[in-house]
Parts: structure tokens; C-alpha cells; sequence
């Protein structure tokens, strides 16, 4: 079974460029890796999903090796407004389990 | 069109009564998920409902906890005799389950307190 794990926290200044990295050793073949952004009093925004190599959008990219055991989620250019916490998160395809991580708290200084 | 709406937005119950959570989901969206989200943790998983598929009530963390959804509309989730520990958030999520994206869409959550 998929676990996934990433750091608890993180900090950085505007106008870096941030990457959050969550391994999921037991990844299978089919399962595909989604982040979410949580800000205070909200529920997770759906940012990114991924099968494997890179994706962008206009708000990030993700970038999964060929082992598919890790996936970073970068975010290019972050402002204050990126302070959130990043949720990553494995799909099981055969069954739609869902695999959470943690959360990574990202803080974002001037 | 509107987005997953979710009542009430507080609640603040006596321990041992029960209580009804609502969650309207995006029309057309297959599939429903609630979580509970104490302070300052992360997501945990209770149910998923599919169509008209038995739900996966594996994260459900007692018998005290239940979920009904009719068809794919509305889905209701009950406490039963309310302990100070299911004091959380609980969030509600649909999405469409096409095999091209597994994008959730939230809800803005209701926030319960158990006194």
C-alpha cells in the first residue's frame, strides 16, 4: 500500500522558486499523484496531477522521476499569498483509495 | 455553476446528542468524499461514495459515524452520541471519476464543537 510522506514544513522569500518534494515508495503502476494547496478556514484547492515525466499550469509544475517514487511539486516566482499548507496526495486507480500525505507548511517571508 | 456547499457552517453540540452534517455536491459529479480535519492536522478520510457502488466506509472511525447519499445528490453524515474528540472540521468533496482527472472540489467545511 502507497504511503506518502513529505516534509512538515518549509520557508522561504518572495520571488523564489519553491519545491516541495513527497516520496510514495509503493506507488503502483496505475496510480496517479495530485497536490492540493489549504489555505486557513478552507477546504484544499485541487493545483496539479501527474502521471509521470512533467506537467505544468499556470500556477505550477510537477516533476515525477521514471521510478515514480517521489514527485516535486515547484512553484515558480512564490508571493506571500503562496503561505499555505501542500497536500500531497496518491490515487489508487484500481479503487480510487486515496493516500494523503501530511502536509507541508509552507511559509513564504518578505 | 455552484461549487460543493456544505450546512451548517458551525456547530456547537452537547456531548452525547446527535448531529446531521450536509453536503450538496457539484451536479453531475460521481463520486462524494467526506473527511474530518482536526486543528492543526491534516486530512483524514472517512467515506467515498461512487454512483450507486457500495461506499467505502473504511475510514469511518466508529459506529457512531454514518453516511447516507441518495443517488448523486445530497449526502448526510450523522454522529451519534457526540464525544469531545469528534470536535473538528468536516469537509466534503465530489468530483467526476473519469480517469482523466482526479481533481476533488472542497467544500468550505463545517466546524464542529463538541462541549
Amino acid at each position: 500500500l502507497a504511503k506518502t510522506t513529505q516534509p512538515i514544513s518549509m520557508d522561504s522569500y518572495e520571488g523564489q522558486e519553491v519545491n516541495i518534494t513527497c516520496s510514495h515508495n509503493n506507488i503502483a503502476t496505475n496510480d496517479y499523484i495530485t497536490w492540493y494547496q489549504q489555505f486557513p478556514s478552507q477546504g484544499p484547492r485541487f493545483i496539479i496531477q501527474g502521471y509521470k515525466t512533467k506537467v505544468t499550469n499556470e500556477v505550477a509544475s510537477l516533476f515525477i522521476p521514471a521510478d515514480r517514487k517521489s514527485s516535486t511539486l515547484s512553484l515558480p516566482r512564490v508571493s506571500l499569498s503562496d503561505t499555505a499548507v501542500y497536500y500531497c496526495l496518491v490515487v489508487m486507480d484500481s479503487n480510487y483509495q486515496l493516500i494523503w500525505g501530511a502536509g507541508t507548511k509552507l511559509i513564504i517571508k518578505p | 455553476g455552484a461549487g460543493v456547499s456544505q450546512s451548517p457552517s458551525n456547530k456547537v453540540t452537547e456531548k452525547g446528542k446527535d448531529v446531521e452534517l450536509r453536503c450538496d455536491p457539484i451536479s453531475g459529479h460521481t463520486a462524494l468524499y467526506w473527511y474530518r480535519q482536526r486543528l492543526g492536522q491534516g486530512l483524514e478520510f472517512l467515506i467515498y461514495f461512487q454512483g450507486n457502488s457500495a461506499p467505502d466506509k473504511s475510514g469511518l472511525p466508529s459506529d457512531r459515524f454514518s453516511a447516507e447519499r441518495t443517488g448523486e445528490s445530497v449526502s448526510t453524515l450523522t454522529i451519534q452520541r457526540t464525544q469531545q474528540e469528534d470536535s473538528a472540521v468536516y469537509l466534503c468533496a465530489s468530483s467526476l471519476v473519469t480517469g482523466a482527472t482526479y481533481e476533488q472540489y472542497f467544500g468550505p467545511g463545517t466546524r464542529l464543537t463538541v462541549t
